[in-house]
């Protein structure tokens, strides 16, 4: 079974600085996917950012960027230049690529906030 | 694009009635919807899949008599809580798989359910 950790209930970052949270996860799978998800307190679900593991190359998109490191299963990612509206609980989640069923393990969350 | 619906976004109910919640794929179709609950400051909490045209796949734990699920059409699923009680007084989420991108699901914006 896989399993998803985030050990950092609560962070907090200045505006325009940067702030990188953690994930580890643990599987058996060699094709998988890697996600973080934003929920601001709106509690809409957002996709932030999203890595396939067969690729090497670090997922970036804009200020946020994933360190994935697949031989320690390790999955972090950096928020560069901190916004207020970056303020939010974040997840991190696996999904199995083969027999795929769509299913997303969910890491328990850590909460960001950004102070002005 | 890509746009997910719940309906209704809160509803408070006495003990004992029934509760249905939709979640829609406005502008895409959806053979797999997923319903999550989440509690205050926690993760989301899959509890089933639903399949277009055939039974949900309910996670160990959770009662398919009391969490009833349908997926009539390739863009509507319904999640009926029954014979609701306070304990089940939660935020649930839907989410709909992309036939396109399968990898990639899409998230409507919760239901907060209050049961008296």
């Amino acid at each position: 079974a896989q399993t998803v950790t985030q050990s950092q209930p609560e962070m907090s970052v200045q505006e325009a600085e940067t702030v990188t949270l953690s994930c580890t996860y643990d599987t058996s799978e060699n094709n998988y996917y890697l996600f973080w998800y934003k929920q601001p307190p709106s509690r809409q679900m957002i996709l932030v950012i999203r890595q396939e593991a067969y690729k090497q190359q670090n997922a970036t998109e804009n200020r946020f960027s994933v360190n994935f490191q697949k031989a320690a299963k390790s999955f972090s990612l950096k928020i560069s230049d901190s916004q207020l509206g970056d303020t939010a609980m974040y997840f991190c989640a696996f999904m199995k690529r083969t027999g795929n069923t769509g299913k997303l393990i969910f890491g328990q969350g850590t909460t960001l906030q950004v102070k002005p | 694009g890509a746009v997910v619906s719940q309906h209704p976004s809160r509803v408070i109910c006495k003990s004992g009635t029934s509760v249905k919640i939709e979640c829609r794929s406005l502008d895409f179709q959806a053979t797999t919807m997923f319903w999550y609950r989440q509690f205050p400051k926690q993760s989301l909490m899959l509890m089933a899949t639903s399949n277009e045209g055939s039974k949900a796949t309910y996670e160990q734990g959770v009662e398919k008599d009391k969490f009833l699920i349908n997926h009539a059409s390739l863009t509507l699923s319904t999640l009926t809580v029954t014979s609701a009680h306070p304990e089940d007084s939660s935020f649930y989420i839907c989410s709909a798989r992309s036939e396109v991108k399968a990898e990639t699901q899409y998230f409507g914006p919760g239901t907060r359910l209050l049961v008296l």
